[in-house]
């Protein structure tokens, strides 16, 4: 069956610091692959995604993912967290035949102390 | 573009009401799905529509949840006899290639 797993319930970093956030998928074929971020009291905004090509994608606001197969990860990335990163995460899997339906993982909730 | 529409934006109903939830997707997209979000937590599927195809129903969490889809466009999430434990905010999205995209949600409140 496919899945997502979000290892982190919640991260904290400093800011300035670096971030990665773990996203693991179960899919059997190639998937799509998506993050998405929710700032509070907002909604959901595509930060990037993959299809095909490139495993390194990049999206908005800096961040970065990368799809590595032999993994099974798309894990995001970003070199230096801002305080205005903090928000909630969220990783999905899509299919590339319309009858999948895309499934989210449970989110990584990111804390960023000044 | 104009992007995915939700209406009402905030709801607040009595335990026992009926309501109904609107989604206007962005036109054009064949897919459309349903979440609640509980404060602080994640998205849990509801429903998901796809073109003509018989809806995906499984996240439905009683039978006192409906929805529908008419004319491929405009979908209606139906909540009968509302609980407490259904307050919530409500989000749709329609989807082109598999990407989401997200409506701001209706924020239902059940006292």
């Amino acid at each position: 069956a496919q899945s997502v797993t979000q290892p982190d319930i919640h991260i904290t970093v400093s800011e300035g610091a670096s971030l990665e956030l773990r996203c693991n998928y179960s899919y059997g074929a190639t998937p799509y692959l998506f993050w998405y971020v929710q700032s509070p009291g907002q909604g959901l905004q595509l930060l990037l995604k993959y299809f095909s090509g490139d495993t390194l994608v990049q999206g908005i606001k800096g961040f970065e993912a990368e799809f590595k197969r032999s993994q099974s990860s798309f894990n995001l990335r970003k070199p230096s967290v801002h305080w205005s990163d903090a928000a909630e995460y969220f990783c999905a899997v899509g299919g590339n035949t319309g009858g999948f339906k895309t499934i989210f993982g449970a989110g990584t909730r990111l804390f960023v102390k000044a | 573009g104009a992007g995915v529409s939700q209406s009402p934006s905030n709801k607040v109903t009595e335990k026992g009401k009926d309501v109904e939830l609107r989604c206007d997707p962005i036109s054009g997209h064949t897919a459309l799905y349903w979440y609640r979000q509980s404060l602080g937590q994640g998205l849990e599927f509801l429903i998901y529509f796809q073109g003509n195809s018989a809806p995906d129903k499984s996240g439905l969490p009683s039978d006192r949840f409906s929805a529908e889809r008419t004319g491929g466009s405009v979908s209606t999430l139906t909540i009968q006899r509302t609980q407490q434990e259904d307050s919530a905010v409500y989000l749709c999205a329609s989807s082109f290639e598999s990407t989401q995209y997200f409506g701001p949600g209706t924020r239902l409140t059940v006292l």
